[in-house]
Formats: structure tokens, C-alpha cells, sequence
């Protein structure tokens, strides 16, 4: 399966704690995007990379949030002292796009499903 | 600033009949316009795309949208509904300039035998 990929599926944990999600996009492509989709809503756009520059951050990410992208390729996102309000599918999608444009396809993964006790 | 809006939360048809899931934009550029859809436990994939190119835009498994400027409307239609349609149906506007990209709050299809 050549698709984008998201581990863990489904995160259970405690308030306070924290929480890291992997997304490995598709090997070509150069940019890579986090969103947030909570019940009965459209997703969130959090932020994006293009290769491993973090190009923009939504005011949704809070200090508690941070993604990298260190080698270009997969990224991790990274909540720290989690709270319930953070419960969410955190999706990850990637595509190839030249330039500053966004009207290229974006390729889903399935998501990340937190919860958070 | 830019805004989608879906019209229904829920949209419910008998298989073989049209389907029609609204949308509606507010942009002050000329929009890229795509519906997205999302079945249970997938991710979210592509349907059609509008880039200012011809204002009927065809997609896959037969879903067409047309672009009407006057209306500011991008609504997503097929002529027959099959069973394996339903799932959820977003909207989504892509930003020109700052603006972020924006999903509406989804539209989910229901499928009756």
C-alpha cells in the first residue's frame, strides 16, 4: 500500500499526559498537512510542511502542540499535557505541489483517533 | 475571508434516485472548489476539483458539481445512487492569498433500499 500511513490508529490517555502521532505521506511528495476533525464536523487545518520547513501554523495549534518534520519525509505531532478537549481524529494528508499554490489533490491517511480520559 | 457552507447534515435517498448535496461559497477570489468524500474508517478521498477551468466538473464513480458564479454555489450531484454511496461529503474551499484552506461541516448521505 503506497497511501499515507497514520500510527497509532487510536490513542487512549489520560489527562496531562502526552502524545506523539506519526504520519508517513506519499514518497513523492513534497508537502505534508495536519488537520483536526472533531464529531460532526468538517476538518481543521492545523499546519503544513513543505519538505521539512514548517510553513504555516494554524492559531488552533497551541503552545501544547508541536510537529516536525525533520528529514522531509514522515512527521510526528506532539501534544503535550493533553486535556479533554483534545479529543479528536487528527488526520494527516500529503501532496506534490510546486510553488505557494494549494489547489493540488491532497491525499488522506485514515486518521488518528485521541481520546482523552 | 472565505466560508463554505453545506446546506444539509444529512441527506437521505432511495438507491437509483439523484442525489443533490448543496453547497454554497463565499470567497472575494476566484475559488478552487473540491467535495472530498469519507467513508467510515477511511481516509478522506477526492470526488472532483475545480480550478477555473469548465464549470462542470466530472468525477469519480459518476458525482459531477457545477460552478455558478452567480449563485456562489458548488453543489454535488448524481443522475442514480448506488448503496456503496454513503458516506460523508465535505466541501472544501482552497485559499488564494493568506487564507487557510476550509472543509464545510460535511453533509452524510443515506442510502435507502
Amino acid at each position: 500500500d503506497t497511501g499515507v500511513s497514520q500510527n497509532p490508529r487510536h490513542k487512549i490517555t489520560k489527562r496531562g499526559q502526552n502524545v506523539t502521532f506519526r504520519c508517513d505521506p506519499i514518497s513523492e511528495h513534497n508537502r505534508l498537512y495536519w488537520y483536526r476533525q472533531t464529531l460532526g464536523q468538517g476538518p481543521e487545518f492545523l499546519t503544513y510542511f513543505q519538505n521539512e520547513a514548517q510553513l504555516e501554523k494554524s492559531r488552533l495549534l497551541s503552545d501544547r502542540f508541536s510537529a516536525e518534520r525533520p528529514k522531509g519525509s514522515f512527521s510526528t505531532l506532539e501534544i503535550q499535557r493533553t486535556e479533554q478537549g483534545d479529543s479528536a481524529m487528527y488526520l494527516c494528508a500529503s501532496s506534490f505541489t510546486l510553488g505557494q499554490g494549494w489547489s493540488n489533490e491532497q491525499f488522506f491517511g485514515p486518521g488518528t483517533r485521541l481520546t482523552v480520559l | 475571508a472565505q466560508s463554505v457552507t453545506q446546506l444539509d447534515s444529512h441527506v437521505s435517498v432511495s438507491e437509483g434516485t439523484p442525489v443533490l448535496l448543496r453547497c454554497n461559497y463565499s470567497s472575494s477570489y476566484s475559488p478552487s472548489l473540491f467535495w472530498y468524500v469519507q467513508h467510515p474508517n477511511k481516509g478522506l478521498q477526492l470526488l472532483l476539483k475545480y480550478t477555473s477551468a469548465a464549470t462542470l466538473v466530472k468525477g469519480i464513480n459518476g458525482f459531477e458539481a457545477e460552478f455558478k458564479k452567480s449563485e456562489t454555489s458548488f453543489h454535488l450531484t448524481k443522475p442514480s445512487a448506488h448503496m456503496s454511496d454513503a458516506a460523508e461529503y465535505f466541501c472544501v474551499v482552497f485559499p488564494s492569498g493568506d487564507d487557510k484552506i476550509i472543509f464545510g461541516k460535511g453533509t452524510r448521505l443515506h442510502i435507502l433500499p
